[in-house]
C-alpha cells in the first residue's frame, strides 16, 4: 500500500523568508502524481502544486516550487517570500497513475508565518 | 462553476440521532469522494463513487455509516445512529477521469454531543 509521510508536524517562517516542507512517499509504481494541498483556517482544501512522476523538471507555481527526487521518493515544497496568507496546514498527497483516482494524504504540516 | 457544494456547513446533534450530509459535485465530474478529517487520524477516505456507482467503501468505519449517489449531481453521507466519536469535519471532493486533482468542498463540521 502507498504511504505518505510528513515528518514535520509544525514549521515556522519569518515573513518574506523561505521555508521548505518535507514529504516522503512509498510506492512500487512508476506512474503516479504528487500534490501539495493547502488548508487555511477556513478549512477549504486548495491545490497548491502538482508533479507528474514522469516529468524530471520540478513543478513551479509562482512562489511555490517542489524538489522532486524520484529515486529517493522525496517531494518537498519550497515557499519563497513567505506571506501571512501562507499560514495554513499543508498536505502532501499521492495518486497512482493510469486513471486510478484514489488519493493518499499525509498527516499534514502546520505552517506558521511570523510577521 | 460554483465548485463543490456541501451542506450543512455546521451540524450539531445529540448522540443517537440520524445525521445526513449532502454534496453537489462539480458539473461534469464523474468521481465523487467522501473524506473525514480529525486531529488524530488526519484525512481519511471513506468511500468514492464513479459514475454514481460506489467503487471503494473500505474506509467506511462501520455499518452506522452509509453513502448514496442517486444521480450525477447529488450525494449523501448518512450516520445512523450518531456517536460522539463521529465528531469531525467531513469533506466531499470531486474529480474527472481527465483531471489530475480532486476539488474539495468547504466541509461540514459535525459535532455529536
Amino acid at each position: 500500500a502507498q504511504t505518505v509521510t510528513q515528518s514535520q508536524p509544525e514549521m515556522s517562517v519569518q515573513e518574506a523568508e523561505t521555508v521548505t516542507l518535507s514529504c516522503t512517499y512509498d510506492t512500487s509504481e512508476s506512474d503516479y502524481y504528487l500534490f501539495w494541498y493547502k488548508q487555511p483556517p477556513s478549512r477549504q482544501m486548495i491545490l497548491v502544486i502538482r508533479q507528474e512522476a514522469y516529468k524530471q523538471q520540478n513543478a513551479t507555481e509562482n512562489r511555490f516550487s517542489v524538489n522532486f527526487q524520484k529515486a529517493a521518493k522525496s517531494f518537498s515544497l519550497k515557499i519563497s517570500d513567505s506571506q501571512l496568507g501562507d499560514a495554513a496546514m499543508y498536505f502532501c498527497a499521492y495518486r497512482r497513475g493510469g486513471g486510478y483516482q484514489k488519493v493518499t494524504f499525509g498527516i499534514g504540516t502546520k505552517l506558521q508565518v511570523i510577521p | 462553476d460554483a465548485g463543490v457544494i456541501q451542506s450543512p456547513r455546521h451540524e450539531v446533534t445529540e448522540m443517537g440521532q440520524e445525521v445526513t450530509l449532502r454534496c453537489k459535485p462539480i458539473s461534469g465530474h464523474d468521481y465523487l469522494f467522501w473524506y473525514r478529517q480529525t486531529m488524530m487520524r488526519g484525512l481519511e477516505l471513506l468511500i468514492y463513487f464513479n459514475n454514481n456507482v460506489p467503487i471503494d467503501d473500505s474506509g467506511m468505519p462501520e455499518d452506522r455509516f452509509s453513502a448514496k449517489m442517486p444521480n450525477a449531481s447529488f450525494s449523501t453521507l448518512k450516520i445512523q445512529p450518531s456517536e460522539p466519536r463521529d465528531s469531525a469535519v467531513y469533506f466531499c471532493a470531486s474529480s474527472s477521469s481527465w483531471a489530475y486533482e480532486q476539488y474539495f468542498g468547504p466541509g461540514t463540521r459535525l459535532t455529536v454531543t
